[in-house]
């Protein structure tokens, strides 16, 4: 089983400033079958980043992914109001499928 | 638009049975694989458990595997998750995904809202 390690757990910032969210696997995620999710409170998770780096339909553009192998990053350039939420990664390579423990972007 | 609407979650003692419901719509239902991720109290994200478009492919995670069993209705555009056995720890909300692409190495690109499963004497 792949395990993924997200850091930091909270990442506490201000509207404006650049966000960068850090997941690391236990072993290579092949094909950089990486995904990245954005979960609000009361809402549905939603696709962020697949792929590792490319965009999900309709996801602005200060959301970037980058990374390979073992370590992803997820970069939000400049956090907007509706960017505070929790993030998670998921790897699709391999049974079963496994979610990062998450981290959660707070408003400082 | 693209829509998956879960039902069925409530209040079970422990041991007991429940039965979720996933409708989807907007999309060729029968085309794609669909997930069940549940979301426990103060906890991530845990994938469940998956069924391929014609039922041929599935997968469980180890924590459900025997007491769990997914089904889909394609000509209904439903899914489901049989859960058996429950226990508190099965205790989250229930989420639905539509896997794209529909293969075998999917991500997930549309979630339902969630159902509330409370396992609970």
């Amino acid at each position: 089983e792949i395990v993924l390690t997200q850091s930091p757990g909270t990442l506490s910032l201000s509207p404006g400033e650049r966000a960068t969210l850090s997941c690391r696997a236990s072993q290579t995620v092949s094909r950089n079958f990486l995904a990245w999710y954005q979960h609000r409170p009361g809402q549905a998770p939603r696709l962020l980043m697949y792929g590792a780096s490319s965009r999900a339909t309709g996801i602005p553009d200060r959301f970037s992914g980058g990374g390979s192998g073992t370590d992803f990053t997820l970069t939000i350039s400049r956090l907007e109001p509706e960017d505070f939420a929790v993030y998670y990664c998921q790897q699709y390579a391999s049974l079963p499928r496994t979610f990062g423990p998450g981290t959660k972007v707070e408003v400082k | 638009q693209v829509q998956l609407v879960e039902s069925g979650g409530a209040l079970v003692k422990p041991g007991g049975s429940l039965r979720l419901s996933c409708a989807g719509s907007g999309f060729t239902f029968r085309d794609y694989y669909m997930t069940w991720i549940r979301r426990a109290p103060g906890k991530g994200l845990e994938w469940i458990s998956y069924i391929s478009g014609s039922s041929q492919t599935i997968f469980y995670a180890d924590s459900v595997k025997g007491r769990f069993t997914i089904s889909r209705d394609n000509d209904n555009n439903s899914v489901h998750l049989q859960m058996n056995s429950l226990r508190a720890e099965d205790t989250a909300v229930y989420y639905c995904a539509r896997a794209l692409p529909p293969n075998f190495y999917a991500y997930l690109d549309f979630w339902g809202q969630g159902t509330l499963v409370t396992v609970s004497s």
